[in-house]
Order: structure tokens, then C-alpha cells, then sequence
């Protein structure tokens, strides 16, 4: 098992490109989660799914859009890059989407917006 | 709302000596609470849970904390500090619906010297 993958690990962009972040589980995993970390404000929650066909926002969606193409991905799109948007992103996954649940975590990527 | 509070965001300490992590949490329902390590360049993993039950948790690593509902406590001990348990720390909060996600806190990193 992979578990939880990311691409790409790395990325730089322009102010107002724009790009498409992968995520994929093989854990048949029901809810699946973007997160952003930046230092000193621990991870916080962009956007996520409970459940395939439904996405909800968390604490800072502005400035991203979601897909949950089916069971197994979900991607992050950035549809106009800014430099606020320089972060490390994570995307994770866990079975029943309770809050009981540990969640499991890919790599992470490392993105810059110039 | 649910929220958490890591005292501290960088703890030192010399191996062999104990460790401890604070975490106080603020929820108005009985909480589910979490202990995620991140060691560099690396995604979170967890390394133990409080759902319900027995208050003192065990976990990886040797790793254990107690959930205590009078002092809204989760503090994160392990006796004897190992070079390897240099990493950085989050607590998380969930309110254990169906559908949400984690609260973290801003995380811990702790440092171990030889």
C-alpha cells in the first residue's frame, strides 16, 4: 500500500498562475482532507470531502476550488495564484470521516508563488 | 466552536529526561483528542488517540497523555527522551461527528541534546 501520495512535491509558480494539485488514497478511505501549513499556525483545514460526490469548506477555502474526482482522489486547484498562497499542503485521508478517525497523511507539497 | 492550545511552541530537553507537551482544548461536547508527530520534510502521523474509556492513552514510541475533562487537559509525557523523538508535535480536537475534521493546535517542536 502507498498510502496517501502527493504530486508534485515541489512547485514554483507566478503571482496568478494557476495549478492543480494531486492527491490519491489506496486505503478505500471514505473522507479525504486538503490542509495548509504555514510556521507558527500548526495545519489549517482548505477544504474536504466525508464523503465521495460532496466537498465542504474548512477554515480557509478562499482562493482554492476542490474535485473529488472519485472515491480514491481529490485535487486542489489554484485558479490565480497569489503569494499568500506559499505554503506546504497536505492532503490526507480517513475511512469513516468520523471525528473519531485517525486521519492518514501524504508527503506534502512544497509550494512557492513568487 | 472547538479550539486547542499548545503551551509552548518549542520545548528542550536532554535525552533520558522526561518530556512533556502541553495541550488544553475548549469544546462544548465531549471531545475526541489527538497527538500527531511530524519529523522533518515529512507528513503527520499519529501517535495516539483519546476517544472514550480509560483517560491514560498509550501510544507509539513510548509515548502516553491523559485526558483530564477537569482541567481540559491533554498533555503529551514520555519518561525518557530518545535523539530520534525530536520532531514537531500537534494536538487536534474533533467533536466526533460524522463529516468534520480535526482542529490542530500550532504544534510543538521539541529539540533533544545529547
Amino acid at each position: 500500500n502507498a498510502g496517501v501520495t502527493q504530486t508534485p512535491k515541489f512547485q514554483v509558480l507566478k503571482t496568478g498562475q494557476s495549478m492543480t494539485l494531486q492527491c490519491a488514497q489506496d486505503m478505500n478511505h471514505n473522507s479525504m482532507y486538503w490542509y495548509r501549513q504555514d510556521p507558527g499556525m500548526g495545519l489549517r483545514l482548505i477544504y474536504y470531502s466525508a464523503s465521495e460526490g460532496t466537498t465542504d469548506k474548512g477554515e480557509v477555502p478562499n482562493g482554492y476550488n476542490v474535485s473529488r474526482l472519485n472515491k480514491r482522489e481529490f485535487s486542489l486547484r489554484l485558479e490565480s495564484a497569489a503569494p499568500s498562497q506559499t505554503s506546504v499542503y497536505f492532503c490526507a485521508s480517513s475511512e469513516l470521516g468520523g471525528g473519531w478517525d485517525e486521519q492518514f497523511f501524504g508527503p506534502g507539497t512544497r509550494l512557492t508563488v513568487l | 466552536a472547538q479550539s486547542v492550545t499548545q503551551l509552548g511552541s518549542h520545548v528542550s530537553v536532554s535525552e533520558g529526561a522526561l518530556v512533556l507537551l502541553r495541550c488544553n482544548y475548549s469544546s462544548s461536547v465531549p471531545p475526541y483528542l489527538f497527538w500527531y508527530v511530524q519529523y522533518p520534510n515529512q507528513g503527520l502521523q499519529l501517535l495516539l488517540k483519546y476517544t472514550t474509556g480509560a483517560t491514560l492513552v498509550k501510544g507509539i514510541n513510548g509515548f502516553e497523555a491523559e485526558f483530564k475533562k477537569s482541567e481540559t487537559s491533554f498533555h503529551l509525557t514520555k519518561p525518557s527522551a530518545h535523539m530520534s523523538d525530536a520532531a514537531e508535535y500537534f494536538c487536534a480536537v474533533s467533536d466526533g461527528q460524522a463529516g468534520t475534521a480535526l482542529i490542530f493546535g500550532k504544534g510543538t517542536t521539541l529539540s533533544v541534546s545529547s
